[in-house]
């Protein structure tokens, strides 16, 4: 079993429209929550950190919970340039990350 | 400020020969990071240094990859020799202690 899972997707959706990804891990003893988004053919990038309280960026709101461990990602208001891949990644008590494979999504006109 | 350099940017070799990928993390950062992406397995650690030191190369798949990182602003991952499997994109990033890690734009390597 991987420690983080996520769905591979895609998510086809059209732009206006709210999704969610929610991803899982393995490893209770994690300590640090990211989503990292990936363009195509690009490397990846920092789009939050997850905390236990929740967190909101503009559109982008992160969530964690630690008993399920469990995290997700809503985006409201889908706009063509959030197409690309969302990167769970959870963190040790040291620097090391694991990253899921993540889940495309595909916002369409 | 510049961000993490890598390179080459693309390299496409004969199965036998040895491949050497190169990486300049960005100033200040104290870690950094190399990491493997195909499609299959997603992006995979090989190894990491805090302070110019090897900390976990538990990722590195065996014998025929080597990372240094003699100072602070250069490292290198080498294969020798390449074999078709290797192929993938390669990543370096770097970060200070435990905070946000940023990535190069890769090398896309192929061995045929």
């Amino acid at each position: 079993r991987k420690e983080v899972e996520q769905d591979p997707g895609p998510f086809n959706v059209p732009e206006g429209a709210t999704v969610a990804f929610n991803c899982t891990y393995s490893n209770s003893a994690s300590q640090s929550f990211f989503w990292y988004r990936q363009d195509c053919r690009k490397e990846p990038k920092l789009l939050m950190s997850v905390y236990s309280s929740g967190n909101e960026d503009g559109r982008f709101t992160a969530q964690l919970n630690r008993a399920s461990q469990y995290i997700s990602l809503l985006i409201r208001d889908s706009k063509l340039s959030d197409s690309a891949t969302y990167l769970c990644v959870v963190g040790h008590n040291t620097d090391k990350l694991i990253f899921g494979t993540g889940t495309r999504l595909q916002v369409f006109p | 400020d510049a961000g993490v350099i890598q390179s080459p940017r693309h390299e496409v070799t004969e199965m036998g020969q040895e491949v050497t990928l190169r990486c300049k993390p960005i100033s200040g950062h104290n870690s950094l990071f190399w990491y493997r992406q195909t499609m299959m397995r997603g992006l995979e650690l090989l190894i990491y240094f805090n302070n110019n030191v090897p900390i976990d190369d538990s990722g590195m798949p065996e014998d025929r990859f080597s990372a240094k990182m003699p100072n602070a602003s250069f490292s290198t991952l080498k294969i020798q020799p390449s074999e078709p499997r290797d192929s993938a994109v390669y990543f370096c990033a770097s970060s200070r202690l435990a905070d946000t890690q940023y990535f190069g734009p890769g090398t896309r390597l192929t061995v045929l």
